[in-house]
């Protein structure tokens, strides 16, 4: 069966410092990766998809960026952390073509101080 | 760009009371539809979906949904709510299979025994 870890599941960082949130799928071979970010009241903001290996689609102009160096890896990263980056972040998977919904994993609550 | 509404930010019901949240998107082509559900400190899990056929969708756990096309809506319903409904619900909607999913801002409902 198929399964999504995030890591870590909670992270306190200081503003201005970088930031790597991770994401990996299991039991499935090239899927749909998501990440969000999700805020209280404003439901889920996309903010990259990847269709495959080194294929990043940002939604959201921002202080984050994107990688994919595995099949199955989906990094979140940021250079220099605004207090503004704090938030919930979900990394989501989907069989790709198929008419499923998502998959989602555990989350991440990123608190920038 | 496509938006999704909901209604209501927060039910309160008391059990065994029929529920109906609300959800209209904003994208006039063929979409695909669906809702989330988030229980206290668990992942967010598919509920139901529509991509086709029969407008009226059966879910889980005695959840249903309509699609009405003519008013962009896809609203969730249950006859009879219980305690273990208390959860935040998100609509979404995927643009014709592509890869972007668009979700509401989420209605948090909570049944008092």
């Amino acid at each position: 069966s198929q399964t999504i870890h995030q890591w870590p599941a909670t992270l306190v960082q200081p503003v201005g410092s970088p930031l790597s949130l991770e994401c990996t799928v299991e039991g499935t071979s090239n899927p749909n990766l998501y990440w969000y970010r999700q805020a209280a009241g404003r439901g889920l903001q996309l903010l990259f998809y990847s269709v495959g290996i080194g294929q990043i689609s940002s939604e959201v102009p921002q202080n984050l960026s994107a990688s994919r160096p595995q099949d199955r890896q989906f990094i979140l990263s940021s250079k220099k952390l605004l207090l503004s980056d704090s938030g919930f972040y979900l990394c989501a998977w989907k069989i790709w073509g198929s008419t499923h919904g998502q998959f989602f994993g555990p989350g991440t609550r990123l608190t920038v101080l | 760009a496509q938006s999704v509404s909901q209604h209501n930010h927060h039910v309160i019901l008391s059990e065994a009371a029929s529920l109906e949240l609300g959800c209209n998107y904003s994208y006039g082509g063929t979409v695909n539809l669906f809702w989330y559900v988030q229980y206290p400190g668990q992942h967010l899990q598919l509920l139901l979906k529509y991509f086709s056929g029969d407008p009226l969708v059966k879910g889980i756990k005695g959840f249903e949904a309509e699609f009405i096309k003519s008013k962009f809506s896809f609203n969730l319903r249950k006859p009879s709510v219980q305690w273990s409904d208390t959860a935040e619900y998100f609509c979404a909607v995927n643009e014709n299979y592509g890869q972007n999913f668009v979700f509401g801002p989420g209605t948090r409902l909570s049944v008092l025994p």
